[in-house]
């Protein structure tokens, strides 16, 4: 079975760029999340969707972030104009349900530096 | 709201040793606990989970952790440490009532000391 899917692994882009990540799920996944990881820090979760609806996005920068999931397989998630605080890994998961005791399954990562 | 704190930013043991890794959580119903490994430039892994079934919790490569509901605890142990255990470990929470969000500690580093 494949695993969850990201592109790309590592991007440097100076402040005020914009920058956008792929995420591939696991075949038959419905759920995704993306979550923001900070040197140092757990992951932290910027939005999930469930199929291509968004079930939570209550932690994400709205003025800056934007994440979409067109036909409820793949994931773009973009940051427009991006800060110094950006940089992080960001960290794409999938699982099968949002049930509660479902695991998620992670993809390796972007690792994002803003200079 | 659910919160989880992992005690001890880094741990060191000795290659044979025993590994404890400290996890509180804070849930003001019953929780789902997890314990999720991150090795170098990868994403996590699922070690672990509590569902509220047996209190003892066996993993993979190992692992094991407890559920003790009296002193809100969730501690991954490992008799003994191998030097493919040095990574990055991370222990979670969710309930119903945050949605089943997964809130994650801020993870403890394990080293393993030849």
């Amino acid at each position: 079975e494949a695993g969850v899917a990201q592109s790309p692994r590592y991007k440097i882009i100076e402040k005020r760029q914009s920058v956008a990540f792929w995420c591939n799920p696991i075949s038959g996944h419905a759920t995704l999340y993306w979550y923001q990881q900070i040197l140092g820090q757990g992951p932290k979760l910027l939005i999930q969707f469930q199929n291509n609806g968004v079930v939570d996005d209550s932690q994400l920068p709205k003025d800056r972030f934007s994440a979409e999931r067109l036909k409820g397989v793949d994931s773009t998630l973009k940051i427009q104009p991006a800060k110094l605080e950006d940089s992080a890994v960001y960290l794409c998961a999938s699982s099968f349900s949002d049930g509660d005791t479902y695991e998620q399954y992670f993809g390796p990562g972007t690792r994002l530096t803003v200079t | 709201a659910q919160s989880v704190t992992q005690l001890g930013s880094h741990v060191s043991v000795s290659e044979g040793a025993l590994v404890l890794l400290r996890c509180n959580y804070s849930s003001s119903v019953p929780p789902y606990l997890f314990w999720y490994v991150q090795y170098p430039n990868q994403g996590l892994q699922l070690l672990l989970k509590y569902t509220s079934a047996a209190t003892l919790v066996k993993g993979i490569n190992g692992f094991e952790a407890e559920f003790k509901k009296s002193e809100t605890s969730f501690h991954l142990t490992k008799p003994s440490a191998h030097m493919s255990d040095a990574a990055e470990y991370f222990c979670a929470v969710s309930d119903r009532t945050g949605g089943f969000k997964t809130i994650f500690g801020a993870g403890t580093r394990l080293f393993v000391k030849a």
